[in-house]
C-alpha cells in the first residue's frame, strides 16, 4: 500500500524561527514534491525533487529551501519563518516515467507562523 | 503562463443526484490531465487523461477530455453524502514533473 507520510499534523511556531517539514515515502518513489495550498488559491508547487541531491524550483519558492539526501526523505525548510507562511503544506511522491503524473499525497501539515 | 479553471467554484446537491465538473486549461505542451479527489485531508488520485474522447469510468464518477477545446468533465452519478468533497483537476506543467492545479470545486452532497 502506498504510503506518503510526514513529520507533524499541526506546528505553530513564532516568526523568524527556523522550520523543518519533513516528509517520507516508503514506496522507492523517484519524484518528491512539496506543494502548500490556501483558501481561493489551490496548490502551488515549492520544489520538487527528481532524484536524490536534486531540486527544481517551483511556482512559489521564495522564503523556502529543500534537501534531499536520501531517496526516500525530502525536507522543506523555512529559514526564517514568517506569518504569510502560514498554510497547509503537502508533500508528495511519483514514479519516474509515464506513471511520473500519478502523485500520492502525504497528510499535510498544517502550520500556523505567529 | 499556465492556467487550469474549475468551475463550479462550489455546488450543493441532494443524494441521487447527476453532478458534472468542469475543467479547462491553457497550458504549454500539454501532457495529460488528473482529477484528484481531497476530502479532510490528502488528495487521492482519481483518473489521468491523456487521449481526447476516452472516457475513464470508476464506479459512479467517469471523465472525459477534449483537447481541442481544451477541457475535461467528471461526472458523478447518484451522488452520494461520502461524495462530498474538494474535486482537483491539474494538468501536467511543461517540466513534465509537476501538476499545475486548479482551485478546486467544492461539492456539498446533502441526504
Amino acid at each position: 500500500d502506498v504510503k506518503v507520510t510526514q513529520s507533524s499534523r499541526y506546528l505553530v511556531k513564532r516568526t523568524g524561527e527556523k522550520v523543518f517539514l519533513e516528509c517520507v515515502q516508503d514506496m522507492d518513489h523517484e519524484n518528491m514534491f512539496w506543494y502548500r495550498q490556501d483558501p481561493g488559491l489551490g496548490l502551488r508547487l515549492i520544489y520538487f525533487s527528481y532524484d536524490v541531491k536534486m531540486k527544481e524550483k517551483g511556482d512559489i519558492p521564495e522564503g523556502y529551501s529543500v534537501s534531499r539526501e536520501k531517496k526516500e526523505r525530502f525536507s522543506l525548510i523555512l529559514e526564517s519563518a514568517s506569518t504569510n507562511q502560514t498554510s497547509m503544506y503537502l508533500c508528495a511522491s511519483s514514479l519516474r516515467g509515464v506513471k511520473s503524473y500519478e502523485q500520492y499525497f502525504g497528510p499535510g501539515t498544517r502550520l500556523t507562523v505567529t | 503562463e499556465d492556467k487550469v479553471v474549475q468551475s463550479p467554484l462550489s455546488l450543493v446537491v441532494h443524494e441521487g443526484d447527476t453532478v458534472t465538473l468542469n475543467c479547462s486549461y491553457e497550458v504549454t505542451n500539454f501532457r495529460s490531465l488528473l482529477w484528484y479527489k481531497q476530502e479532510k485531508k490528502a488528495p487521492t488520485f482519481l483518473f489521468m487523461l491523456t487521449s481526447s474522447g476516452i472516457e475513464k469510468k470508476s464506479g459512479r464518477l467517469s471523465s472525459i477530455l477534449d483537447k481541442k477545446e481544451l477541457f475535461s468533465i467528471l461526472n458523478i452519478t447518484a451522488t452520494q453524502t461520502g461524495d462530498s468533497a474538494v474535486y482537483l483537476c491539474a494538468v501536467v506543467s511543461n517540466s513534465g514533473y509537476a501538476l499545475n492545479f486548479g482551485k478546486g470545486t467544492s461539492l456539498l452532497v446533502t441526504p
